[in-house]
């Protein structure tokens, strides 16, 4: 089993350019978020989505949008990147089943 | 709405050493705990979990935590470390309440994140 795979790992934007991060679960999950990592700050939920063609915000959405169209997808979008979101990105998806998170790897982004 | 202090940023130790890392929680609501670890360039992956019966709790790698409700307190201990338990550690909660449809959202927060430092 693959879990959950985001693409790409790493990116260097300008500022002003957009981009989409992709993340894929093969775990059947209906819960799916989008967290960034700061240092000093641990992970904040940016975005995150309770079943296919729902959405919702989370603690820090500002600046992003989010998409679920398919169950096994969630894409996370900047439509004008800042400096300010440089970040490492990490999905994560969720089933009450096991009450745990299940991670994706992350995606390193860098705004110049 | 819940949230976390870790109290301690970094924690450097000798291998072989006990090491305790701290995390003290927010909540009006009952919660559940949970400890991840992190290693260099790594996701993240689940230590240890409290949802509800015993307080101590024991996870991979030897790590075990004990849940305190009246000093609304998870900490995470080890009785001996190795050099290969260095990377950063996370406490987190998730409110235990239910929504409408008898389930949770299952949305984390979490703590700053401890980085564990285990010297030779």
């Amino acid at each position: 089993n693959a879990g959950v795979t985001q693409t790409p790992k790493f990116r260097v934007l300008k500022t002003g350019q957009s981009m989409t991060l992709l993340c894929a679960q093969d775990m059947n999950h209906e819960y799916m978020y989008w967290y960034r990592q700061d240092p000093g700050m641990g992970l904040r939920l940016i975005h995150y989505s309770v079943g296919e063609g729902t959405t919702a915000k989370g603690e820090v959405p500002d600046g992003y949008n989010v998409s679920r169209l398919k169950k096994q997808n969630f894409l996370l979008g900047l439509e004008s990147a800042a400096p300010s979101q440089t970040s490492v990105y990490f999905c994560a998806s969720w089933t009450a089943n096991t009450g745990e998170l299940f991670f994706g790897e992350g995606s390193r982004l860098t705004v110049l | 709405a819940q949230s976390v202090t870790q109290l301690d940023s970094q924690v450097p130790v000798f291998e072989e050493a006990p090491v305790e890392l701290r995390c003290n929680y927010s909540s009006s609501v009952s919660v559940y705990l949970f400890w991840y670890v992190q290693y260099p360039n790594q996701g993240l992956q689940l230590l240890l979990k409290y949802l509800s019966g015993s307080t101590l709790v024991k996870g991979i790698n030897g790590f075990e935590a004990e849940f305190n409700k009246s000093q609304t307190s998870f900490h995470l201990r080890k009785p001996s470390v190795h050099i290969s338990d260095t990377a950063e550690y996370f406490c987190a909660v998730r409110s235990a309440a239910l929504n409408a449809g008898g389930t949770s959202y299952g949305k984390l927060t979490f703590g700053q994140g401890t980085i564990l430092t285990v010297h030779p």
